[in-house]
């Protein structure tokens, strides 16, 4: 009973050589988040989706890239990973603003 | 700037200790979130507080709000293994161009011993 998905859970990908990222949910919730998290680290919002709108967080590079086509999905496009942004990446998703935010298992993402 | 501080980073307890870790935000809050994670996990949410001075208990964890909403408190009564993990507090601000974020904490590294 999956609520959020995130595929693939492992990614391994070359030093810029662009990768996408996926997560859906089902449980129909207004907003959906991308974090960035590293080792040891709270999770680092990189920007989120309430409905269609989009809002950036303004430290996230412009390399992170962001795409909601329906309400169940939305996809974290890195255009051009580096070896800094070897991390978990957290899918999560919350009713509206400031509600319970549930999580995905996250992505763990390798750049070589 | 970070603004949900949370103390300590990691704590170590032997199984049977109890366990506290803090949070605290230089802005008053609307209401602030725990979170735990697993080592290999994500975050699992606990609990919500909202109202100032509001107490919450499971179990064996007691949440704790200030009564001026701007500090948070998670403690562990008789710590048992399977606490071990990461605990997250997340603050969602009163007021600011980012109304309604959650702001999340660093978080406490909890390790118990047998």
């Amino acid at each position: 009973d999956a609520m959020v998905i995130q595929n693939p859970r492992y990614q391994v990908t070359q030093f810029g050589k662009p990768v996408t990222l996926s997560c859906s949910q089902t449980l129909n919730h207004n907003v959906m988040y991308w974090y960035q998290q590293k080792s040891s680290q709270a999770p680092k919002l990189l920007f989120h989706y309430y409905d269609k709108d989009f809002n950036n967080e303004a430290d996230t590079p412009d390399n992170f890239q962001s795409r909601r086509p329906n309400t169940s999905f939305c996809f974290l496009d890195i255009r051009s990973p580096g070896l800094g942004d070897a991390a978990m990446y957290l899918c999560a998703t919350s009713r509206d603003i400031g509600e319970t935010q549930y999580f995905g298992p996250g992505t763990r993402l390798l750049v070589l | 700037g970070q603004q949900v501080m949370q103390i300590p980073q990691y704590q170590h307890v032997q199984e049977g200790e109890d366990f506290t870790t803090y949070c605290n935000s230089s802005t008053t809050l609307s209401n602030i979130q725990w979170y735990k994670q697993r080592p290999g996990g994500h975050p699992v949410f606990l609990i919500q507080l909202v109202k100032s001075g509001e107490v919450k208990k499971q179990k064996r964890l007691t949440f704790q709000f200030g009564e001026a909403k701007k500090n948070s408190s998670l403690h562990i009564t008789a710590t048992q293994t399977t606490d071990v993990g990461t605990y997250f507090c997340a603050g969602r601000l009163n007021r600011g161009s980012t109304l309604g974020r959650l702001y999340f904490g660093r978080g406490t590294q909890l390790t118990v011993w047998p």
